[in-house]
């Protein structure tokens, strides 16, 4: 079994701020882990993924997170925050093998807002 | 890059109707694909897996009566809401697994959104 938990529904940052969302996974085999950015009324973005290789990784628009797996981690980060990365924040982890994986089971979600 | 598609990415249909939405991979055949519901400023939860040629396997607590699912070819699933009503209001994403790649390569669609009156 799998399970996500994303720790806070709504963080709150200054422009220029570093960004921190945290997420803690449960998988009963290696896990692949994601994150996701949506956009009010929009689908889906990948943001970067672990998938074995690198612990550290790096995505899109400047984030980043580490694959941490004695404390079953998968922070998300930012150096400094921009008023367009304001969006709910997904992390997912689905099982690692090859052919049979696919289904992401997500988190709750965090609110991310920027303030000028 | 690859593709996923969903239609309509909007409907509105009348309680007692049945409504049908399609995904498709533009560039790639998806063995499996996903259907995910997702209510209002909820997460997303994963409703079923569709397998092309076979039946959807459904998670718990889903209705499989409700929500037929179809994998007809390797590029087309179809999710049918049957005998909709207002609680089925939702928007509906669909995810597809590249199996050309040796890893896990999902590609989701833009969603569609469902309003039941």
């Amino acid at each position: 079994a799998q399970s996500v938990t994303q720790l806070g529904s709504h963080v709150s940052v200054s422009e220029g701020a570093l960004v921190l969302l945290r997420c803690n996974y449960s998988s009963s085999v290696p896990p692949y882990l994601f994150w996701y950015v949506q956009y009010p009324n929009q689908g889906l973005q990948l943001l970067l993924k672990y998938t074995s290789a690198a612990t550290l990784v790096k995505g899109i628009n400047g984030f980043e997170a580490e694959f941490k797996k004695s404390e079953t981690s998968f922070h998300l980060t930012k150096p400094s925050a921009h008023m367009s990365d304001a969006a709910e924040y997904f992390c997912a982890v689905s099982a690692a093998i090859y052919n049979q994986g696919g289904k992401l089971i997500f988190g709750q979600g965090t609110e991310l807002s920027v303030k000028p | 890059g690859a593709v996923v598609s969903q239609h309509p990415s909007r409907v509105i249909c009348k309680s007692g109707t049945s409504v049908k939405i399609e995904c498709r991979s533009l560039d790639f055949q998806a063995t499996t694909m996903f259907w995910y519901r997702q209510f209002p400023k909820q997460s997303l939860m994963l409703m079923a897996t569709s397998n092309e040629g076979s039946k959807a396997t459904y998670e718990q607590g889903v209705e499989k009566d409700k929500f037929l699912i179809n994998h007809a070819s390797l590029t087309l699933s179809t999710l049918t809401v049957t005998s909709a009503h207002p609680e089925d209001s939702s928007f509906y994403i669909c995810s597809a697994r590249d199996g050309r790649s040796s890893g896990n390569t999902i590609y989701f669609g833009e969603g569609s959104w469902l309003t039941v009156v």
